[in-house]
């Protein structure tokens, strides 16, 4: 059974550039939550896609944005990125509330590390 | 102030020792209170999950929750150098699906 996968691994990009980041959810899940988590500190909440909308979202600027795919896949896009958004962008995902499933077991990714020049 | 505290450490321990970890947290709306683990460059790992106050224990692992002081703690009983890593707590709100993250604890558990 796989878990929550990530692509890619590494992604060095330079200011001003745009970047899109993947997630595939663990198999049975359908909610991904996408987090920041920038070197010596936990990860941010950025938001959360559930029946491909988003339903919730942390203090991050439109210049996040994503997307949830029928498939439950999803994307993280950030444009004219900033040398402040390196970090480890993780996925996590989970069952929807009021599906029987316990909506707090999170299951991360490997994250993906994004360097910004 | 940030909404969850956590001391950064690095905790430096000798096998077999026990260790405590502790959050501190501001939101008293928090109701679910987790623990994970992190290794160097992966994702976190659940370990714990409580709900509302009260202990749980899970093998080397116990958590507690002091809703009253705001206080979350982990113990991790004969540690082992295979418990080296970051641990960060989470926790959330009742009616919101969206985890606030402490900014994680070092361990560093010695031979």
């Amino acid at each position: 059974d796989a878990g929550v996968t990530q692509s890619p691994t590494h992604l060095i990009k330079t200011r001003g550039q745009q970047v899109t980041l993947r997630c595939s959810p663990k198999s049975g899940h359908d909610t991904v939550s996408w987090y920041q988590q920038a070197l010596g500190q936990g990860p941010q909440f950025i938001f959360q896609y559930y029946e491909e909308e988003e339903r919730q979202r942390g203090n991050f600027p439109d210049r996040f944005s994503g997307h949830q795919f029928p498939n439950y896949s999803s994307e993280l896009n950030v444009n004219a990125l900033l040398l402040g958004d390196s970090a480890l962008y993780l996925c996590a995902s989970s069952l929807a509330p009021g599906t029987g499933g316990v909506v707090d077991i999170q299951y991360f990714g490997a994250g993906t590390r994004l360097s910004v020049l | 102030q940030k909404e969850v505290e956590q001391d950064p450490g690095p905790l430096s321990v000798p096998e077999g020792a026990i260790v405590s970890l502790n959050c501190t947290y501001s939101n008293s709306a928090f109701q679910y209170f987790m623990w994970y683990r992190q290794y160097s460059r992966k994702g976190p790992e659940l370990l714990m999950y409580t709900y509302s106050s009260g202990n749980k224990e899970d093998g080397r692992f116990t958590a507690q929750v002091d809703k009253s002081s705001k206080y979350i703690s982990l113990f991790i009983r004969d540690s082992q150098p295979s418990d080296s890593a970051t641990y960060l707590c989470a926790m959330r709100p009742y009616s919101f699906n969206k985890f606030y993250f402490g900014s994680g604890t070092k361990l560093n558990v010695k031979p």
